[in-house]
């Protein structure tokens, strides 16, 4: 099936530590995303790809990574520099011109700091 | 900067009413507005969108309704049913190659009273 898949669903940090999130899309897109979701909040946007081995700080990129070595990958590293990482986490992929941008949406990871 | 006002945040209706969400945006050259829902635990999934050369999109029980010169656009929902319950956002982007700015509104929740 096409589509961005996540991993792990579940994920626990402790302090001091720094932990990588997973995704993977095959839909042949050449943009990619990262947003945080808070409880009971909206989107913001972490870091995003336009193109492989490129990437731009979004909004709260401050204590996060990313790599961008192949086209359908996008790892997060949430470091030990991020003092509040407790949050549901937000891959997303989209075209680039053509017929538009639609961003779609994987389904997310839930980390928590023990 | 650019952002997108959604209203309202939550919002009850009866089962069989109808819903209506609205959002204003604050970038004249947005041309590409999409609308997610979002249930519990779960990435969100486009809905509806609606680009800046039509006014109104219907998809069966969700319509979507777009005034430039305001720059405001409202999602419908009729004949609303327990499983339409879930966060809607909105969104506003500019679309066509090396452009990739999303604005999601904050979000609202639908409750569909059976």
């Amino acid at each position: 099936d096409g589509g961005i898949t996540q991993s792990p669903k579940y994920l626990f940090r402790k302090e001091g530590q720094n932990v990588t999130l997973s995704c993977e899309q095959n839909l042949n897109h050449d943009a990619m995303y990262w947003y945080r979701q808070d409880p009971g909040q909206g989107l913001r946007l972490i870091y995003y790809s336009q193109i492989v081995n490129d990437f731009q700080k979004g909004d709260i990129a401050e204590g996060y990574s990313v790599s961008r070595e192949k086209k359908e990958s996008f790892p997060l590293t949430v470091t030990s520099a991020q003092k509040n990482p407790t949050a549901f986490y937000l891959c997303a992929s989209s075209s680039t011109g053509g017929s538009g941008n639609t961003i779609y949406f994987g389904e997310g990871s839930w980390l928590t700091v023990v | 900067g650019e952002n997108v006002e959604q209203h309202p945040s939550t919002l009850s209706v009866q089962e069989g009413d109808s819903a209506v969400i609205k959002c204003t945006y604050s970038d004249s050259a947005s041309n590409y507005f999409p609308w997610y829902k979002q249930e519990l635990g779960k990435g969100p999934q486009l809905i509806i969108d609606i680009r800046s050369n039509v006014g109104e999109k219907k998809d069966q029980r969700i319509a979507v309704t777009l005034n430039k010169t305001a720059k405001h656009f409202s999602l419908h929902i009729t004949e609303t049913q327990p499983e339409d319950s879930a966060v809607y956002f909105c969104a506003a982007t500019t679309s066509g190659s090396g452009t990739y700015k999303y604005i999601f509104g904050t979000g609202t929740r639908l409750k569909v009273l059976a």
